[in-house]
């Protein structure tokens, strides 16, 4: 059980392009997911909290024009990353918890991106 | 806010030795401890946590400890074997920006050499 999946796995676009990620819990319902990213050999920085049916909580630093998140339902969190750039490529995770709340977060296979 | 230190940053031991990786937090209020193991391009996996009432906790293997009074946990790997070979992050849930989160240690890259 508590399996998150998201896709794609990997994406190269070209800079100046969006780039939409989806993450899936696939055997629970999640009214919060998370949405991390992961620069090579460095820890997970937490960019936002995605809730469904209201607006994402984003971290101080990570423009919210720029990583819209959408939390349409129970199961699906979205994150376009609008006008891609170079510095956008990194590895992006999404999580979540089958209780709800930080604890006991189950962390999809992540989404590579590479802007060109 | 929360702040969360790991040691080591490499950790290498032969094959069927012990590993120990330490965390320790600020925030005295933090009540959840895991720890995750993260493969190569891979997404991390939850291997074990532990709850601010309770000191120690065993899975097979695996390990934590947790001395709330010093502020910190442990990792406790067992008769190692090379599939125990990846990157592990402990972290603590705290404040942070007023934001209720989990806050990640910098992480440990385990070597497990046969």
């Amino acid at each position: 059980g508590a399996v998150v999946s998201q896709h794609p796995s990997r994406v190269i676009c070209k800079s100046g392009t969006s780039v939409k990620i989806e993450c899936r819990s696939l055997d629970f319902q999640a009214t919060t997911m998370f949405w991390y990213r992961q620069f090579p050999k460095q820890s997970l920085m937490l960019m936002a909290t995605s809730n469904e049916g209201s607006k994402a909580t984003y971290e101080q630093g990570v423009e919210k024009d720029k990583f819209l998140i959408n939390h349409a339902s129970l199961t699906l969190s979205t994150l376009t990353v609008t006008s891609a750039h170079p510095e956008d490529s990194s590895f992006y995770i999404c999580s979540a918890n089958p209780s709800g709340g930080v604890e006991t977060q189950y962390f999809g296979p992540g989404t590579r991106l590479l802007v060109l | 806010g929360e702040n969360v230190e790991q040691h080591p940053s490499t950790l290498s031991v032969q094959e069927g030795d012990s590993a120990v990786i330490k965390c320790t937090y600020s925030d005295s209020a933090s009540n959840y401890f895991p720890w995750y193991k993260q493969e190569l391009g891979k997404g991390p996996q939850l291997i074990i946590d532990i709850r601010s009432n309770v000191g120690e906790k065993k899975d097979q293997r695996i390990a934590v400890t947790l001395n709330k009074t010093a502020k910190h946990f442990s990792l406790h790997i067992t008769e190692t074997q090379p599939e125990d070979s990846a990157v592990y992050f402990c972290a603590a849930s705290g404040l942070m920006d007023s934001n209720y989160q989990l806050i990640w240690g910098a992480g440990t890259k385990l070597i497990i050499k046969p």
